[in-house]
């Protein structure tokens, strides 16, 4: 079964600061990759996606994501956040356009000023 | 475009009882799938429909049942409610296409929670 590795539970950071979520899932084949984001109080939305060309992806607000299929990850990064990067983000995988996504437990991003 | 809408946003049940909890798809999509949140956790498939049959179904007991209707929307029911069913639930549509997936539009939530 696919499963999916999120490495930081919560992550602190100034604002200005780099970021870079760890994410790593579990699966030999063809996935795709999403990278969602839960503001408090708000429903997942979409940052970007991959399914397949250019391993480095770049989404919305700023977020970039690169592939590396040799390690199965995917890791977010953004390189300057702001104090409304604060929120939930949460790495996802699945087979094919109708199967289920699969997430990991989250990682908790606290920007601070 | 309309997105994806969840009623109600907040239910509160008691242990043993049943819950209805319902999704309109975002217009054009024809795939929906349900996925459970509980606290400090990641979203747990529980199961999708296509054309309103169910076609793939996650690590949940029988008591959790579905439908989805002519117009796409969807409902979500749980039986014999139990402490451990309290969990934020979401509501994803997605239009299937040939291919490469497509992104998932996910609803706000139903906040549900057994007491």
């Amino acid at each position: 079964a696919q499963s999916v590795s999120q490495h930081n539970h919560h992550v602190i950071l100034s604002e200005a600061a780099s970021l870079e979520l760890g994410c790593n899932y579990s699966y030999g084949g063809t996935v795709n990759l999403f990278w969602y984001v839960q503001y408090p109080g708000q429903h997942l939305q979409l940052l970007l996606k991959y399914f397949s060309g250019d391993p480095l992806v770049k989404g919305i607000k700023g977020f970039e994501a690169e592939f590396i299929k040799s390690k199965f990850s995917f890791n977010l990064r953004k390189p300057s956040v702001q104090w409304s990067d604060t929120a939930e983000y949460f790495c996802a995988v699945n087979l094919s356009g109708n199967t289920p996504l699969v997430f990991g437990k989250g990682t908790r991003l606290s920007v601070i000023a | 475009e309309t997105g994806v809408t969840q009623s109600p946003t907040h239910l509160i049940k008691t242990r043993g009882q049943q819950v209805t909890l319902r999704c309109s798809s975002q217009s054009g999509h024809n795939t929906v799938s349900w996925y459970q949140q509980a606290l400090g956790q990641g979203p747990q498939f529980i199961f999708q429909y296509y054309r309103e049959e169910e076609n793939g179904r996650g690590n949940f007991p029988p008591r959790f049942s579905g439908l989805q209707f002519p117009n796409y929307s969807s409902e979500l029911n749980v039986n014999a409610l139990e402490l451990d069913d309290s969990a934020l639930y979401l509501c994803a549509s997605s239009e299937v296409r040939t291919g490469t997936g497509s992104g998932y539009t996910f609803g706000s939530g139903t906040r549900l929670t057994v007491v």
